[in-house]
Parts: C-alpha cells; structure tokens; sequence
C-alpha cells in the first residue's frame, strides 16, 4: 500500500526558505499516471494546492499565486520528492501535505495523502 | 482562476439523517475533473468522490455525487457518527489550469 510521509523543518525564520521532502513507500514514483504534488491548510482555513509534478516528462506545474516561490523537485533514486519556498512570512504557516495527484485518463483527483507536518513562520 | 463556493458553511444534522453538500464554480468545471474530499480533525483529507460521481475505493454506497458544468452536490444518505467532518470539494481547470478548493462545509451533529 503506498504511504507518504512529509518531513522537515516546523520552523523557519522569516525571509528564509522552507524546505520539505516526502518520501514515498509502497511504490513508484515513476508511473506516467502519476503527479505528485504538494497543499497546504493554514490554521483553521481550506486547503491551498502547491504545485504537482511528474517524473515521466519532468514537467512542474505551480499555483500562479505562488509560483515566484516555490520548486518542487524529484529525487527517483530516493523514492523522495521535495517541496522548496523562498521569502517565508507569516503567511506561509501551515500544515503541508504531500500527495498523490493521479491523472488517470480523463479523471484527474488527488486519492494519497500524507499525514501532513506543520511549519510555522516565526522569528 | 475557477472559484469554488461551498454551501451551507455548516450544516447541523441528527445521526440517521441525509445531508446534501453543494458546490457551485464560478465556470464550467469538466466533471471528470470534480473531486470531493472528507477531512476529520487533525488529519489530512481523503479522497470520497472521483469523476464527480465515482466513489473512491472503500467508501460506503451512501455517499453519492452528482451534477455537471457549474453545480455539483454531494449526498450523504444516512449519517453515521463518522461522517462528521469537513467536506471540500476539488477542481481542475481554468487557465492556467491548476487545482483549486472550495472553503468547505463542516456537516456538525445537532
């Protein structure tokens, strides 16, 4: 059964970069079906997707709203992906997932997640 | 951006009862790309509905999804205890194409 499990840092000073890595178990990450991608819930409030990547094209894709800041990279030799955003404020405190964006002919829908890690913005 | 409102914000309803969710965008979504997700507190959201009306794997036939192009439901025929949560709803699309959620409705037992 395929599991994900965030992990890094839960603080981050102001104006640094916020790093994370999932590391995936119980399969691949190399199938052409699937993204894999990273969201975000700020405390109290609604999720917020990140952005999703794919090992078979290499491809990236981010939110608009966030993509002046953040990288998501694949690292296939360590079943791992990870998820990079420069200039943190206090904005950017939240839990953040990683999860399985399965794009299975015309049905696109997120159907793994992680248990989330919470990173909180503070100095 | 395609802008998902969720209604009501909450909904307070007895175990045995049905509820019914509402998702409205603010354009065509395609349904194939309409998700619904269940999250209960302190723990991360798992997948319900797929396609708009395909139930993921393991989940319960009383929870059904139904609608096309701006307004979508999510049916939840008899409450059980463990369907109190908060439920979002998922979309892909627009241009740039990209994911985004409703805020969500918290179903609360009354």
């Amino acid at each position: 059964q395929l599991q994900l499990q965030e992990s890094g840092p839960g603080l981050v000073k102001p104006s640094e970069t916020l790093s994370l890595t999932c590391t995936v178990s119980g399969g691949s990450i190399s199938r052409s079906s699937y993204y894999w991608a990273w969201i975000r819930q700020p405390p109290g409030k609604g999720l917020e997707w990140i952005g999703s990547t794919i090992f078979y094209s290499g491809r990236t894709y981010y939110n608009p709203s966030l993509k002046s800041r953040v990288s998501i990279s694949l690292d296939t030799s360590k079943i791992q992906f990870s998820l990079e955003m420069n200039s943190v404020t206090a904005a950017d405190t939240a839990v953040y997932y990683c999860g399985r964006d399965s794009r299975v002919g015309y049905y696109y829908y997120m159907d793994v997640w992680g248990k989330g890690t919470t990173v909180t913005v503070s100095s | 951006e395609i802008v998902l409102t969720q209604s009501p914000g909450t909904l307070s309803l007895s175990p045995g009862e049905g509820a019914t969710l509402s998702c409205r965008a603010s354009q065509s979504v395609t349904s194939t790309y309409l998700a619904w997700y269940q999250q209960k507190p302190g723990q991360a959201p798992s997948l319900l509905i797929y396609g708009a009306s395909s139930r993921a794997t393991g989940i319960p036939d009383r929870f059904s999804g139904s609608g096309s192009g701006t307004d979508f439901t999510l049916t939840i025929s008899r409450l059980e205890p463990e369907d109190f949560a908060v439920y979002y709803c998922q979309q892909y699309g627009g241009s740039p194409p990209m994911y985004t959620f409703g805020q969500g409705t918290k179903l609360e037992i009354k």
